[in-house]
């Protein structure tokens, strides 16, 4: 069964600073979702990560995957304010469902 | 486009009332899914439907669940008897024919127990 651990689960930092999220994830997976969520808001897809070493970046965003480790990383650079949300990655490992970490609650802090 | 919609967005029941949430997926979308994020934990699957068939049921957590798709368009889950632990955001996604594809999240029903 494909279980993901994610971490930090609560993330403060300052403009400008720059930081990490880990996606550990136990067995072998067929892609590799990060997204964002705004409170109340609905989850909005930000990378999509299919095979080992792709890397996509959006603006301050950078997203990882490393098969081999099971390891996927959303580094965040330069941060600024609008990037405050909760961030969740999320893995499909041979069905249709998404396998969630427990989401990253990020806040920067001008 | 409109996006996937859900209603309501908010509802507060008592211990063994019942509820029904729906949810509508972006037209033409036969993949349906319901996921659940009880306080503090992960989001977790529920099912999956394709038009108006249910591929993967395997996240239901018991009987008192009850998930349909009639016409393979908007979906409801009703809750009978709803207990505490039931609590928690409702989510509905949707995505294109085929597998694989991503899938599109409504803003979710916040769903509170007493």
């Amino acid at each position: 069964e494909l279980k993901v651990e994610q971490n930090p689960l609560f993330l403060s930092m300052q403009e400008g600073k720059n930081y990490t999220i880990y996606c550990n994830y136990s067995t072998t997976s067929d892609r590799l979702y990060w997204y964002r969520q705004d409170p109340g808001k609905s989850l909005e897809s930000l990378f999509v990560l299919l095979s080992n070493g792709a890397v996509k970046q959006e603006g301050r965003l950078m997203a990882s995957l490393d098969t081999k480790a099971r390891l996927s990383t959303l580094h965040i650079t330069a941060a600024v304010h609008d990037l405050s949300a909760t961030y969740f990655c999320a893995f499909q490992g041979g069905s249709e469902k998404l396998v969630f970490g427990k989401g990253t609650k990020l806040t920067v802090n001008p | 486009e409109a996006g996937v919609t859900q209603f309501p967005s908010h509802s507060v029941i008592e211990k063994g009332q019942t509820v029904t949430l729906r949810c509508d997926p972006i037209s033409g979308h036969d993949n349906l899914y319901w996921y659940r994020r009880v306080m503090g934990k992960e989001i977790k699957f529920l099912l999956h439907f394709v038009k108006e068939s249910k591929q993967d049921e395997s996240g239901m957590p018991n009987n008192r669940f009850l998930a349909e798709r009639t016409g393979g368009t908007y979906s409801t889950l009703k809750v009978q008897p709803a207990e505490l632990e039931d609590s928690g955001v409702y989510f509905c996604a949707s995505s294109q024919a085929g597998r694989f594809n991503e899938q599109f999240f409504g803003p979710g029903t916040r769903l509170t127990v007493l």
